[in-house]
């Protein structure tokens, strides 16, 4: 079945790196995502991977895929505080209407 | 261009009432979805539209819940009679036809029904 699941909360101080995990359940899938939700906010694409790509980077983000264990990383470098948010691991499949699977969200919280 | 915009952004009402909910995608999306969060739970699918036709309505949790999108534009989703477990987030999403990777989300609607 389709299921992605990810750690709930995360503390990480500014200026450091921040890694958010997934792990997802169907191989099958098209794409995987990264959203970002904002206190008060709608869902921010941050980014998204191809499911034959390794590696995706982008300015302080960087997306590893490991297909063969079904685990999917975020990595912020240098975080702020305006990282603080909570971020959501997502799959799409390209046969299956397109409809996006959801994890149910890392809390990023930013020490000082 | 406007993003997607989503009315109201809150929403409280009475169990047994009528709700409805509108979303405006982006202009040129032929391809509208609405997803919902429940309290403490993922975001789950509801339905997809391609223009005006429902593609999948599989994620719908019954028939007290009934999306329109007539004309192909804009769509609602009305939720009658709300029930205490309606009380969730509901998201809507669009994106072009050719581009279904990429949806943009609308911000929300904050229902609270008591």
């Amino acid at each position: 079945g389709e299921d992605v699941e990810q750690s709930l909360f995360l503390s990480v101080r500014e200026g450091d790196s921040s890694v958010i995990n997934c792990t997802y359940t169907d191989s099958s899938s098209t794409y995987l995502y990264w959203y970002k939700q904002e206190p008060g906010a709608g869902l921010q694409l941050l980014t998204y991977i191809f499911s034959n790509m390794d590696m995706k980077q982008d300015q302080r983000l960087t997306v590893l895929l490991n297909k063969k264990d079904k685990h999917l990383s975020l990595r912020i470098a240098d975080t702020q505080t305006g990282d603080s948010a909570i971020y959501f691991c997502a799959e799409s499949f390209m046969n299956r209407d397109d409809k996006i699977i959801f994890g149910k969200g890392t809390r990023l919280h930013i020490l000082p | 261009e406007a993003g997607v915009t989503q009315f109201p952004s809150h929403s409280v009402i009475e169990k047994g009432q009528t709700v409805t909910l509108r979303c405006d995608p982006i202009s040129g999306h032929d391809n509208l979805y609405w997803y919902r969060r429940v309290m403490g739970k993922e975001i789950k699918f509801l339905l997809h539209f391609v223009k005006e036709s429902k593609q999948d309505e599989s994620g719908m949790p019954n028939n007290r819940f009934l999306a329109e999108r007539t004309g192909g534009t804009y769509s609602t989703l009305k939720v009658q009679p709300a029930e205490l477990e309606d009380s969730g987030v509901y998201f809507c999403a669009s994106s072009q036809v050719g581009a279904q990777e990429t949806q943009y989300f609308g911000p929300g609607t904050r229902l609270l029904v008591l």
